[in-house]
């Protein structure tokens, strides 16, 4: 079982979009359509933003949308504001009923 | 309004166990799994082990496989981690879960803190 590979940190400005990628393999996100991603401000527990790859629970704004390619996903926000500044996980399904996180992905918005 | 409540952590020694509980409420307990998800301090998240509704399916992280033992008592609708052979590496704040419609973590407890350390 190895960490999702995220980037450590993105920014971007107000309104601008901003793409983070969790990277795998062909034994967990390349091989399930189970990719979640989650997002988490400081002291609080994590929301789930994205499940399914590119599926949004109710009341999560479409400004957030997932997508995958090969053993690569990607949470893409587009018209950023203050208050998605926060960290970001990617999770996915590795089979045998385990799963895994990325290491994270700090948001900053400038 | 789903509510997932985390107790029985605390500050224990190496080597020594813990059992930490999970009380869930405002959904059907037993038509979801559930997972422990841990955080160390600074740090990112875990997935520590999953337990299907029925407990026929469960899985464990390699870290902890062979000391934890997830269980579930669809009954009094409550969620356990039974933790043995306590590392200083696993200290962390562990979140219990609610699964979603598929592999995912759609609700999440406040976390209870288990701190290993002589």
């Amino acid at each position: 079982q190895s960490a999702l590979t995220q980037p450590r940190s993105v920014s971007g400005s107000p309104g601008q979009s901003v793409t983070i990628s969790c990277t795998g393999t062909s034994s967990d996100v390349g091989g399930y359509n189970y990719v979640s991603w989650y997002q988490q401000h400081p002291g609080k527990a994590p929301k789930l933003m994205i499940y399914d790859v590119s599926k949004r629970p109710s009341g999560v704004p479409d400004r957030f949308s997932g997508s995958k390619s090969g053993n690569t996903a990607s949470l893409t926000i587009s018209g950023l504001q203050a208050e998605d500044e926060a960290d970001y996980y990617c999770c996915s399904y590795a089979g045998s009923y385990t799963l895994g996180f990325g290491g994270g992905t700090k948001l900053t918005v400038l | 309004e789903v509510q997932l409540v985390e107790s029985g952590g605390g500050l224990v020694q190496p080597g020594r166990s813990l059992r930490l509980s999970c009380a869930a409420s405002g959904f059907t307990f037993d038509d979801y799994a559930m997972h422990w998800v841990r955080q160390a301090p600074g740090k990112g998240l875990e997935w520590v082990s999953g337990i299907s509704w029925n407990s026929g399916s469960i899985g464990y992280a390699d870290s902890v496989k062979g000391r934890f033992t997830i269980s579930r008592d669809n009954a009094k609708n409550s969620l356990y981690l039974q933790m043995n052979s306590l590392r200083a590496e696993d200290t962390a704040l562990y979140y219990c879960a609610k699964g979603g419609s598929s592999t995912n973590f759609d609700y999440w407890g406040q976390g209870t803190l288990v701190t290993v350390s002589s």
